[in-house]
């Protein structure tokens, strides 16, 4: 099993441009959520899919940021324009339930990225 | 607003000096409270969960507790290799997702 995967693992862009984060859940697994983890404040819930539909996406900072899951092996996150305060890193995780985070998540090793 | 505080920030033992981490919360209907170890460069792995206050589960030298306000996880003996960063998170019916602590810091030195 080849784990939570997720690309590019460092980016580095400048302020204002277009940012695309992606994943790969786990195969299998009916959930997908992605979080933001900073030393201020932490690991933070963005916004997670059950089965391919947005569940909540209360975590979502700005309009700046969007999140998709065309199908149930992939999943992108968004950021344009981006700003020098979302430099983070962002991790995406799966589940084999869809229960909204209440049982055991998969977590990635994260993008890293720097917006200058 | 769930609340989880965990203390303390950064803990040094050496190896084989047992010692605890407390994590605090403060939820409305606390449905489970999860323990996840990450490392540094990696993201988070799940080690337990605990759904009502008494309940404890071990792993290798790893034991978590949980009370109504707190959770404790004690290391027994511990070696280099669990030297990591301990998330605690807790899952509330109000507010139906996941909400981390901001970790304790464990450096086993040998």
């Amino acid at each position: 099993d080849a784990g939570v995967i997720q690309s590019p693992r460092h980016e580095v862009t400048e302020m204002g441009q277009e940012v695309t984060l992606r994943c790969k859940p786990i195969s299998g697994h009916n959930s997908l959520f992605w979080y933001r983890q900073t030393m201020m404040r932490g690991l933070e819930l963005l916004i997670y899919f059950n089965n391919n539909v947005p569940i909540d996406d209360s975590g979502m900072p700005e309009d700046r940021f969007s999140a998709k899951m065309p199908n149930a092996s992939f999943s992108t996150l968004k950021i344009q324009p981006s700003e020098p305060r979302d430099s983070a890193v962002y991790f995406c995780a799966s589940s084999p339930h869809t229960s909204g985070g209440y049982n055991e998540q998969f977590f990635g090793p994260g993008t890293r990225l720097t917006v200058l | 607003e769930d609340q989880v505080t965990q203390s303390p920030e950064a803990l040094r033992l050496q190896e084989g000096e047992s010692s605890s981490l407390n994590c605090s919360y403060t939820v409305s209907g606390l449905r489970g409270l999860f323990w996840y170890r990450q490392d540094p460069g990696k993201g988070p792995e799940f080690l337990f969960t605990l759904y009502s206050a008494g309940e404890e589960k071990e792993k290798e030298r790893l034991k978590a507790t949980l009370t109504k306000k707190e959770s404790f996880l004690h290391i027994t003996a511990p070696k280099p290799e669990d030297s990591a960063t301990y998330l605690c998170a807790v899952f509330s019916g109000s507010a139906r997702q996941l909400t981390f602590g901001s970790g304790t810091q464990l450096t086993v030195l040998p």
